[in-house]
């Protein structure tokens, strides 16, 4: 069974960085994709990118580009989302989730979100 | 971008009414669009992909329709456990944008 475990809430300042875990269990890691979506308070679902691990492809949404970075780890079936410049509209509960074996189409699995406070 | 809009943003509903929530794509999809129910504090859950295929343990009483630009998600017969959120999702090429969901609540 895949389950997805996030790290837990973190708070920042504006103009600093957050750094959201997502470790994988159960079913091959490198071959599916992994999305990192986010919501924010009375918000709908904001698809911020994507990790492809086996070949290491991300593609990232118009909106983050140059301030979002996902990676992954192999070695400890890890997902990371990395997003800089923070400003209170960013304040969101992140999740990953997974999508089909190379694909992030679309998301069967999804973590528990963490929560991104950023306030001065 | 490709946009989506979801009609109606709230639906008022009594256990076993057939509910209807539309989603319409600013230009062609095909079939690529994915249908979640969210409830208050947990994450979004698969319910319908690529439009009409019903993904595996979501109840029969829910089904997907449409392709292009126009799409439904059908409540064949309201059950208490289905009062929650629903969004549909696009994915073709590089976008992957959400719709801004629709509320159902209880009548």
């Amino acid at each position: 069974q895949v389950q997805l475990v996030q790290s837990g809430a973190e708070v920042r300042k504006p103009g600093s960085s957050v750094k959201v875990s997502c470790k994988a269990s159960g079913g091959t890691f490198n071959t599916y994709g992994f999305s990192w979506v986010r919501q924010a308070p009375g918000q709908g679902p904001e698809w911020m990118g994507a990790i492809l691990p086996i070949f290491g492809t991300t593609n990232y949404a118009q909106k983050f580009q140059g301030r979002v970075t996902i990676t992954a780890d192999e070695s400890t079936r890890t997902a990371y989302m990395e997003l800089a410049s923070l400003r209170s509209e960013d304040t969101a509960i992140y999740y990953c989730a997974r999508g089909d074996e190379y694909s992030w189409n679309y998301s069967r699995y999804w973590g528990q979100g963490t929560l991104v406070t950023v306030s001065s | 971008d490709i946009q989506l809009t979801q009609s109606p943003s709230t639906l008022s509903a009594s256990v076993g009414d057939r509910v209807t929530i539309t989603c319409r794509a600013s230009q062609s999809i095909n079939s690529w669009l994915a249908w979640y129910q969210q409830k208050p504090g947990k994450a979004p859950k698969l319910l319908i992909y690529e439009a009409s295929s019903v993904e595996s343990g979501v109840p029969s009483r829910f089904s997907g329709s449409g392709s292009g630009t126009e799409f439904a998600l059908t409540i064949s017969s309201l059950q208490p456990d289905d009062f929650a959120t629903y969004y549909c999702q696009l994915y073709k090429t590089d976008s992957r944008t959400f719709g801004q969901g629709t509320k159902v609540e209880i009548k």
